[in-house]
């Protein structure tokens, strides 16, 4: 099994709602990861789990809060977004954790979950 | 922190020809260099790597050249087909990736 699932797929949402975006992967990787990805850019690295724990926060606002209950999940919460929030989520694992607590090696990539805020 | 630059921003190919897409690095320590392929609706995939020992590493029609004096890595795709049309991206290992580059290959 080499996939990353995310759910859902589309979200929309205002702006005082709160909702949250899944992540699971079941390949044994260590390593986690939030991207966001706006239209026509690449993706953007938000948060890095490693081994469970936060190791990366890119200085993302507090509105984005992101929970890693086991090894195999990965949730993002969302709460009082903007419009300009609004973007393709993509989570990623890895295999390999380096010493800094960043994931070394190939990212494994989900579909992502488009988000629109109104 | 690391930066990279990937050129072009777009390419436009005949089927049959070769692309050549290229990433500038700063971080003189990096040693793995990725290049992710981004179909549309669908999240990025590794298509090939290259560790520092290397200079250049081949799989079938896809092609990594990496020049560490430089600073540079390329990504050669040979004998381009209609499927080939998509978003490339490199990345460096602090994970932040190139622009994009996209290709359009024309039948």
């Amino acid at each position: 099994d080499t996939e990353v699932t995310q759910t859902p797929k589309h979200l929309v949402m205002g702006m005082t709602n709160k909702k949250s975006l899944k992540c699971e992967q079941h390949m044994g990787h260590r390593a986690m990861y939030w991207y966001k990805q706006k239209a026509k850019k690449p993706p953007e690295l938000m948060f890095v789990y490693s081994y469970e724990k936060l190791s990366i926060n890119e200085s993302v606002p507090s509105r984005f809060s992101p929970e890693c209950p086991n090894s195999s999940l990965l949730n993002l919460h969302l709460h009082a977004l903007q419009p300009e929030d609004s973007a393709l989520y993509l989570c990623a694992s890895s295999h390999g954790v380096s010493l800094a607590g960043a994931g070394t090696g190939e990212l494994f990539f989900g579909e992502g979950s488009r988000l629109t805020v109104l | 922190g690391e930066n990279v630059e990937q050129h072009p921003s777009t390419l436009s190919v005949q089927e049959g020809d070769s692309a050549v897409i290229k990433c500038t690095y700063s971080d003189s320590a990096s040693n793995y260099f990725p290049w992710y392929k981004q179909e549309l609706g669908k999240g990025p995939q590794l298509i090939i790597d290259i560790r520092s020992n290397v200079g250049e590493k081949k799989d079938q029609r896809i092609a990594v050249t990496l020049n560490k004096t430089a600073k540079h890595f390329s990504l050669h795709i040979t004998e381009t087909q209609p499927e080939d049309s998509a978003v490339y991206f490199c990345a460096a290992p602090k994970l932040v990736f190139g622009a994009g580059t996209i290709l359009r290959v024309k039948s």
